[in-house]
C-alpha cells in the first residue's frame, strides 16, 4: 500500500516559470490537503478539497491553484513561481476531513524557486 | 487569532529518561488535538489524535493528554530511546475555524 505519494521530491525553478506537484493516494480517501512548511512558520493550509470537484482555499492560497477531478489525485500549480515560493511542500489525506481522523502525509517536494 | 505553541522548540536527553513535550493553544473552541511525528527529510506521521471529550490517549510508550481548560496538551515518552529523536507536532482542529493548525514543533534528540 503506497499511501500518499508526490512527485517530485526536488525541483529548482527561475522566477516566472510554471509547475506542478503532483499528488495521488490510493487508499480512498474524500480529503486531500496541501501545506508548505517553512522554517520558523510551521505547517501553513494552502488549498484542500472534501472530495472530487470540490476545493476550497486554506491560509495561504495566493499564487497556488488546485483541482480535484479524481479521488485519487489532487495535484498544485504554481502558474508564475516566485522566490517567497520556496519551501517545502506536503500533500496530505484523510478518510472523511482533517477534523475527524488521522492525516496521513507523503514525504514532501523540496521546491526552490531562483 | 487560534494559535499553536510548542515549547522548548529543541530537547537533548539521556537514553532512557522519561520526558514531556508542551503544547498550548488558544482556541477554545477545540474540536480535536493530534501530535505528529517528523524524522528528517520525510513527511508526518501521525501518532495519536485526542478528541475534545477525552482527557488522554495512549500508544505503546507514547501517552497524549488533554486539558481544554488550561488550553494545554502534553505528550508523555516513557524510556525514551535514540530512535524516538525526531521532531515531534502537534496541531489542534478549532470547531470556530474549521481549520488545523500546527505548532512550529520540538526537535528531540535522545543521547546513547
Amino acid at each position: 500500500n503506497a499511501g500518499v505519494t508526490q512527485t517530485p521530491k526536488f525541483q529548482v525553478l527561475k522566477t516566472g516559470q510554471s509547475m506542478t506537484l503532483q499528488c495521488a493516494q490510493d487508499m480512498n480517501h474524500e480529503y486531500m490537503s496541501w501545506y508548505r512548511q517553512d522554517p520558523g512558520m510551521g505547517l501553513r493550509l494552502i488549498h484542500y478539497s472534501v472530495g472530487a470537484g470540490i476545493t476550497d482555499q486554506g491560509e495561504v492560497p495566493n499564487g497556488y491553484n488546485v483541482s480535484r477531478s479524481t479521488t485519487e489525485d489532487f495535484p498544485l500549480r504554481l502558474l508564475s513561481a516566485a522566490p517567497s515560493q520556496t519551501s517545502v511542500y506536503f500533500c496530505a489525506s484523510s478518510r472523511e476531513g482533517a477534523n475527524t481522523g488521522e492525516l496521513f502525509f507523503g514525504e514532501g517536494s523540496r521546491l526552490t524557486v531562483l | 487569532k487560534q494559535e499553536v505553541t510548542q515549547i522548548p522548540a529543541a530537547l537533548s536527553v539521556p537514553e532512557g529518561e522519561n520526558l514531556v513535550l508542551n503544547c498550548s493553544f488558544t482556541d477554545s473552541a477545540i474540536y480535536n488535538l493530534q501530535w505528529f511525528r517528523q524524522d528528517p527529510g520525510k513527511g508526518l506521521t501521525s501518532l495519536l489524535l485526542i478528541q475534545s471529550s477525552q482527557r488522554e490517549q495512549t500508544s505503546g510508550r507514547l501517552n497524549a493528554s488533554l486539558d481544554k481548560s488550561s488550553g494545554r496538551s502534553t505528550l508523555y515518552i516513557a524510556a525514551s530511546q535514540p530512535g524516538d529523536s525526531a521532531t515531534y507536532l502537534c496541531a489542534e482542529f478549532s470547531s470556530n475555524t474549521g481549520k488545523l493548525i500546527f505548532g512550529q514543533g520540538t526537535t528531540l534528540q535522545v543521547k546513547p
